[in-house]
């Protein structure tokens, strides 16, 4: 069974710092994807990610995969508040299976 | 752009009764799931399907059937409704490839 973890669950940081989410998934995958979500809103999609070091940029997020450690990164550069959100990360099970499987989130909350 | 549309938003249901969650895409897309969403869990896959007249279980299937007669609609049905089934339900669809998922605004249903 796919298990994917993240980690942290909760995060508060300051205005302007720098800090990753760490999303680790049990079975091989080279798909992966992370997602958006505001408070009472549906989710939205950040990054597609499909192969071994694929990098992906937008804003001020970043997201990375290493299908070798089974791990995805989404590193946050210098966080705004409008960056505070829920972030999800997202892998499919193998062998021919569509079953898109959620971690359980990291909600963020950026401080002035 | 219309993408996904759920109906209804919201709904309180006693328990023991029955509805039916309405989704609907105009994209044209094959593959569409059905999540719930609990406070904390992240998305939890109920139903999924490949294209119409073709369905499959996802991790929490009891409770719930779905059918795909059009490419367009995948309804979800709660039979004899628990407060187990107290949850916000999301409709996402996506094309072939590696597609992002596109989801739906969400139902928010409390079961009383």
């Amino acid at each position: 069974e796919l298990k994917v973890e993240q980690n942290p669950l909760f995060l508060s940081m300051q205005e302007g710092k720098n800090y990753t989410i760490y999303c680790n998934y049990s079975t091989t995958s080279d798909r992966l994807y992370w997602y958006r979500q505001d408070p009472g809103k549906s989710l939205e999609s950040l990054f597609v990610l499909l192969s071994n070091g694929a990098v992906k940029q937008e804003g001020r997020l970043m997201a990375s995969l290493d299908t070798k450690a089974r791990l995805s990164t989404l590193h946050i550069t210098a966080a705004v508040h409008d960056l505070s959100a829920t972030y999800f990360c997202a892998v499919y099970t193998q062998g021919g299976s569509e079953k898109l499987v959620f971690g359980k989130g990291t909600k963020l909350t950026v401080n002035p | 752009n219309a993408g996904v549309t759920q109906t209804p938003k919201f709904r309180i249901l006693k328990i023991g009764q029955s509805m039916t969650l309405q989704c609907t895409q105009d994209m044209n897309h094959n593959y569409m799931y059905w999540y719930r969403q609990d406070p904390g869990m992240g998305l939890k896959l109920i139903y999924y399907s490949v294209g119409a007249g073709i369905t499959d279980k996802g991790e929490v299937p009891n409770g719930y059937n779905v059918s795909r007669s059009t490419t367009e609609d995948f309804p979800l049905r709660l039979e004899l409704a628990a407060p187990s089934q107290t949850s916000v339900y999301f409709c996402a669809s996506r094309g072939t490839g590696y597609e992002k998922l596109f989801f739906g605004s969400g139902t928010q249903l409390s079961v009383l």
